[in-house]
């Protein structure tokens, strides 16, 4: 079975500094690996996603995420926070063609 | 090109009353997913489905919960005598045909059981 671990539940970094959002997955194939934000009382934006091309993906908004194999790792990464970015952040793994797993999600705070 | 679309966003409803949510998916969009989110949890899958077929409900509890997405119009999801368990947002989510993993997400839908 297919699963999804976020490292931390809540990061809180200050503005202009770099962000490191960890995400560990499991799976018994290649997987489909995404990266989901979500603000408050919104709905859920996709950031970007890893389809078995190249393993460090660009994103919206300045983010990046590089699949590491060999350490089952999708982690979430920008250069330099902005106080927009404060969100919930969700790495998700796709089980078979369409059933996306979620991980428990990481709540970014961003300091002035 | 409108997104996914919900209603309501917000929805109260007494124990014991039915609720009923709506998803428009995405224009051009033929698969439609239902997802709840618990509080302080992350999104779990409920149903696959697309027009007029249930492709995959291994997420929806046996008792209470149903979901259709008719030929012509919105996709449902009908709770039936809800309980406070049942507090929580519903997130529909569209995607095209071939690239069923690529997921738009609509606004979700808040229930709130009193």
């Amino acid at each position: 079975a297919q699963s999804v671990t976020q490292l931390d539940s809540h990061v809180s970094v200050s503005e202009g500094t770099p962000v490191l959002l960890r995400c560990n997955y499991s799976s018994s194939y290649s997987p489909s690996l995404f990266w989901y934000v979500q603000h408050p009382n919104k709905g859920l934006q996709l950031l970007l996603k890893y389809t078995s091309a190249a393993t460090l993906v660009k994103g919206i908004n300045g983010f990046e995420a590089e699949f590491k194999k060999s350490e089952t790792s999708f982690h979430l990464t920008k250069p330099s926070a902005h106080m927009s970015d404060a969100a919930e952040y969700f790495c998700v793994v796709s089980d078979s063609s369409y059933k996306l797993i979620f991980g428990s999600g990481t709540r970014l705070l961003v300091r002035p | 090109n409108a997104g996914v679309m919900q209603n309501p966003r917000h929805l109260v409803r007494r124990r014991g009353q039915e609720a009923r949510l709506r998803c428009s998916p995405m224009k051009g969009h033929s698969h439609v997913y239902w997802y709840r989110q618990l509080p302080e949890e992350g999104l779990k899958f409920m149903v696959y489905l697309q027009k007029e077929n249930i492709i995959d409900e291994s997420g929806m509890p046996k008792e209470r919960f149903s979901a259709e997405f008719p030929k012509e119009g919105p996709s449902i999801l009908r709770i039936q005598q809800v309980v406070r368990g049942d507090s929580a947002a519903y997130f529909c989510a569209s995607s095209p045909e071939t690239h069923s993993y690529e997921q738009y997400f609509g606004p979700g839908t808040r229930l709130t059981v009193t």
